[in-house]
C-alpha cells in the first residue's frame, strides 16, 4: 500500500528541546517537502527536498533543520532555536518537481510544553 | 514572487446552494493551478488541476489567466463539502505556493 507516513501523531517538548518528526514515503517520489500549518496563515514551506543529499530552505527555515540520506526519508528537526514551534507539520512528497501535484503525509501536531 | 490569494477565510452556504471559493494569483508566467481539500481529521488530498480539467465532487474550477483566478464553483453544496480547501500555484521551479485556505461550511 504505497503512501507517505508521519511519526509521531502528537508530540509534546519542553523547551530547549531539539525534536525529530519523521516522514518516509513509499512512492519511489524524488522529491519531499515540509510544511507548516497554522490556523489563518495556511500552508508555508519550511524546507525542501528533489534528490538525495540536497535540499533547499523555503520560506520559513530559520529553527529548522533537515537531512536526505535516503530516497525514501526526509526527517526534520525542531530545534530549541525555533521560537514558536507549537504548529501542525505536514510533509509531502512528489515525481520530479511537482508540476502533476503532491501526496501529502497525515500530519504531526507539536506542542511546546 | 509568485502569491496566491483565498479572500475568505470562511464561506457559509446552505445546503443546496450553489458555492465559489475564490482564488487570484500572481504570476507572469504560465502558471499549474491546484485545489486541495482537507476534510476534519483527514490528510490535505488534491481536488483537482486545471490542467486535467476535471469535475471531482461535482467541484469545477476554470483558469481565467485574463483575471488571473482559478475559483472552485459547485452548483449544490452538500453537507459533506464542509472542509478547509486551499488554492496552490506551480510555476515550475520552486515548490507549490499555497493560499492562506477558506473554510467551507455547509449549513443543513
Amino acid at each position: 500500500d504505497g503512501g507517505i507516513t508521519q511519526s509521531p501523531k502528537y508530540l509534546f517538548r519542553k523547551e530547549g528541546q531539539n525534536v525529530t518528526l519523521s516522514c518516509e514515503q513509499n512512492l519511489n517520489h524524488d522529491a519531499m517537502y515540509w510544511y507548516r500549518q497554522d490556523p489563518g496563515q495556511g500552508l508555508r514551506l519550511i524546507y525542501y527536498s528533489q534528490i538525495v543529499n540536497d535540499f533547499q530552505k523555503g520560506d520559513i527555515a530559520e529553527g529548522y533543520s533537515v537531512s536526505r540520506e535516503k530516497k525514501e526519508s526526509f526527517p526534520l528537526t525542531v530545534t530549541s532555536a525555533q521560537k514558536n514551534p507549537t504548529a501542525f507539520y505536514l510533509c509531502a512528497s512528489s515525481t520530479n518537481r511537482g508540476q502533476h501535484g503532491y501526496t501529502f503525509g497525515s500530519g504531526t501536531r507539536l506542542t511546546v510544553v | 514572487a509568485q502569491r496566491v490569494t483565498q479572500p475568505e477565510k470562511l464561506l457559509s452556504v446552505f445546503k443546496g446552494a450553489p458555492v465559489e471559493l475564490k482564488c487570484n494569483y500572481s504570476y507572469s508566467g504560465s502558471p499549474e493551478l491546484f485545489w486541495y481539500v482537507q476534510y476534519s481529521r483527514q490528510r490535505l488530498q488534491l481536488l483537482l488541476r486545471h490542467i486535467s480539467r476535471e469535475s471531482i465532487k461535482g467541484f469545477t474550477a476554470d483558469l481565467n489567466k485574463g483575471e488571473t483566478s482559478f475559483h472552485l464553483k459547485k452548483p449544490f453544496a452538500q453537507e459533506e463539502d464542509s472542509a478547509m480547501y486551499y488554492c496552490a500555484l506551480y510555476s515550475g521551479n520552486t515548490p507549490l505556493v499555497f493560499g492562506k485556505g477558506t473554510r467551507l461550511s455547509v449549513i443543513a
